[in-house]
């Protein structure tokens, strides 16, 4: 079954402490990317790979860093989080570039 | 840059009604347009999207849309909505010739029994 697995699902920590969401997908694609979802404001484009060791910024990169070292894995890294960072976040996949059409089913973060 | 509008971000509907979703979307250069749906505490799927070709577009689960350039619309419709249609809709636009996907702030189906 093709999937697009994220951990943790849920996550409540604190302001500072470094944390990494994982991402990976069973369907060898080549793109990948993150997104954070608030209310009212739909989803935001952090980070997105279209291959392996290429990443690059989308709308929201501050404060997250990413990397693809595998194509199957892409995790999202907060090195410092602080609570501008508390939300819904998505991995997604697709063999299409640019066109996201798998994806996880999300991580809730709350930073305190 | 390229940006995307939903104006509604609630729609209630009866059951069996008709239905349309409205996005409107802004670039300078050619698109291709997406919707996805999003059932309560899930993932997004992807119902339909334009790429090139034919400007009426026919999704899963019933639903189609209609690119149409010189009004920059591409608006989500079904012809008779289901309760299971219940759910928000994400309109999405990435500009050719660049990566960046860029969603529409969503609207929520409410479809009343």
């Amino acid at each position: 079954e093709a999937q697009v697995t994220q951990n943790p699902r849920y996550l409540i920590t604190v302001t500072g402490k470094k944390l990494t969401v994982t991402c990976s997908q069973n369907m060898n694609h080549e793109y990948m990317s993150w997104y954070r979802q608030d209310p009212g404001l739909g989803l935001r484009q952090i980070y997105y790979s279209m291959n392996v060791e290429v990443t690059d910024k989308g709308d929201v990169p501050e404060g997250y860093k990413v990397s693809r070292k595998e194509k199957r894995n892409f995790p999202l890294i907060l090195e410092s989080p602080s609570p501008n960072q508390t939300s819904l976040y998505f991995c997604a996949s697709s063999i299409d570039r640019g066109q996201p059409q798998h994806f996880g089913d999300g991580t809730r973060l709350s930073i305190l | 840059a390229q940006s995307v509008t939903q104006l509604d971000s609630q729609v209630p509907v009866f059951e069996e009604a008709p239905v349309e979703l409205r996005c409107n979307y802004s670039s300078s250069v050619s698109v291709y347009l997406f919707w996805y749906v999003q059932y309560p505490n899930q993932g997004l799927q992807l119902l339909l999207k334009y790429l090139s070709g034919s400007t009426l577009v026919k999704g899963i689960n019933g639903f189609e849309a209609e690119f149409n350039k010189s009004q920059t619309s591409f608006h989500l419709r079904k012809p008779s909505v289901h309760i299971s249609d219940t759910a928000e809709y994400f309109c999405a636009v990435r500009a050719g010739g660049y990566q960046k996907v860029t969603f529409g702030t969503g609207t929520k189906l409410q479809v009343i029994p």
